[in-house]
């Protein structure tokens, strides 16, 4: 089975622009949560998406959107970047009420200057 | 809301010596715990998890078990090699939605 692909791997970004951030879940796996993971921080939640539908929202103001595909790949977007938005962007899938767990991407690495 | 404090790093063990890293959690209802290792540059692999009370969770070594009367998930390993250096992190999940919340992570180095 495959992973969690996460692309790109690293990207640059100026303030004020605007980003697209993808992701392939695992094969079977139908809900996917984005976190950002700050320099030497924990992840922190930013949403779920479950069949297309955000079923969660962390503490992350509405510039950060998402999308859900029926392929169940997922996309992050990003909109007015500022400086504090650099980290590592992770996505992990799951299968919705499985008890396997999530499993993560490798992220991708932002940085916005 | 929920929230996870683990013992703060950097942790430096020679190889062999005993492991144990700190995991405490406040949380509504009854969370399922995990732990997750971070390698330099890479993304989250499960270690270990266990979903209710007295469980243990275990894996490579590393034990973990779910302690609701403390409120505590410490992670052992009776004997560290240098391929474990990495960063590790506690976290809970529960709620609608089965977030996980994170702790600020743990940086293990085993020197040889």
């Amino acid at each position: 089975e495959t992973g969690v692909t996460q692309s790109p791997t690293h990207l640059i970004k100026t303030r004020g622009q605007q980003v697209t951030l993808r992701c392939s879940s695992q094969s079977g796996h139908n809900t996917v949560s984005w976190y950002q993971q700050a320099l030497g921080q924990g992840p922190q939640f930013i949403f779920q998406y479950y069949r297309e539908e955000e079923n969660g929202r962390g503490n992350f103001p509405p510039r950060f959107s998402g999308l859900q595909f029926p392929n169940y790949s997922s996309e992050l977007n990003v909109n007015a970047l500022e400086l504090d938005d650099s980290a590592l962007y992770l996505c992990a899938s799951r299968l919705f009420g499985g008890a396997s767990g999530y499993t993560f991407g490798s992220g991708t690495r932002l940085t916005v200057v | 809301g929920d929230s996870v404090t683990q013992m703060e790093g950097p942790v430096t063990l020679s190889e062999e010596a005993f492991l144990t890293i700190n995991c405490t959690y406040t949380a509504t209802g009854y969370p399922s715990l995990f732990w997750y290792v971070q390698y330099p540059g890479e993304g989250l692999q499960l270690l270990l998890k266990a979903t209710k009370a007295d469980d243990k969770g275990s894996n490579k070594g590393f034990e973990a078990t779910y302690r609701k009367e403390t409120t505590s998930f410490h992670l052992e390993k009776g004997s560290v090699q240098v391929s474990d250096s990495a960063v590790y992190f506690c976290a809970l999940s529960g709620g609608s939605n089965y977030k996980l919340t994170f702790g600020k992570g743990t940086l293990l180095t085993v020197n040889p």
